[in-house]
């Protein structure tokens, strides 16, 4: 069975410094691994994805992440972060069946203040 | 191009009534996923339609059930509601099961059982 550790259920930083969401997973199996925001009152919307090829993925809105296989972590980060970036972050997991059949984490609230 | 969209977007039900949930694919998605995420939870997998038949299911009892439809939309039903049910129902489409194609989520429905 696969989990999603979210190492940190909320992460409060200042408008233009940087950011590291951290996620750790457990897998019996190679998996595919993903982040996806979610807006208050919205549903989840993909961020970035790690099928396979570099480790180093990039994304939408200036976001990347890498894939460290030896320490089954998938953390996400951003250089600058705006005051739109504010919202919650799920790291998610699945195997490598194609059947996009998510295990989510619980979860990081990302506050941008100003 | 039409993203997945689901109705109603709240709903109040009393413990023991039976609740329908409905969802519009994005056009040209055959797949459909439907997911729970309780209030502070990441979502979590209740099962997946494809081609009108099951295509795997998660943790959740009989009482959950799904339809999915000729033309892609879906339906899941909650019978004999408890108030554990409440949370947020995402319904999210997709193409080919094994195709790789990331999941595009709709804003979900907000079930509130009293």
């Amino acid at each position: 069975a696969q989990s999603v550790t979210q190492l940190d259920s909320q992460v409060p930083v200042f408008e233009e410094a940087p950011v590291e969401l951290r996620c750790n997973y457990s897998s019996s199996v190679s998996v595919y691994l993903f982040w996806y925001v979610q807006y208050p009152n919205q549903g989840l919307q993909l961020l970035l994805k790690y099928l396979s090829g570099s480790t180093l993925v990039k994304g939408i809105n200036g976001f990347e992440a890498e894939f460290n296989k030896s320490q089954t972590s998938f953390h996400l980060r951003k250089p600058s972060v705006h005051i739109s970036d504010t919202a919650e972050y799920f790291c998610a997991v699945s195997d490598l069946g194609g059947s996009e059949k998510l295990v989510f984490g619980k979860g990081t609230k990302l506050t941008v203040n100003p | 191009e039409t993203g997945v969209t689901q109705s109603p977007t709240h709903l109040i039900k009393t413990r023991g009534q039976q609740v329908t949930l409905r969802c519009s694919s994005q056009s040209g998605h055959n797949t459909v996923s439907w997911y729970q995420q309780a209030l502070g939870q990441g979502p979590q997998f209740i099962f997946q339609y494809y081609r009108e038949e099951e295509n795997g299911r998660g943790n959740f009892p009989p009482r959950f059930s799904g339809l999915q439809f000729p033309n892609y939309s879906s339906e899941l039903n909650v019978n004999a509601l408890e108030l554990d049910d409440s949370a947020l129902y995402l319904c999210a489409s997709s193409l080919d099961p094994l195709s790789n194609s990331p999941l595009h989520f709709g804003n979900g429905t907000r079930l509130t059982v009293t």
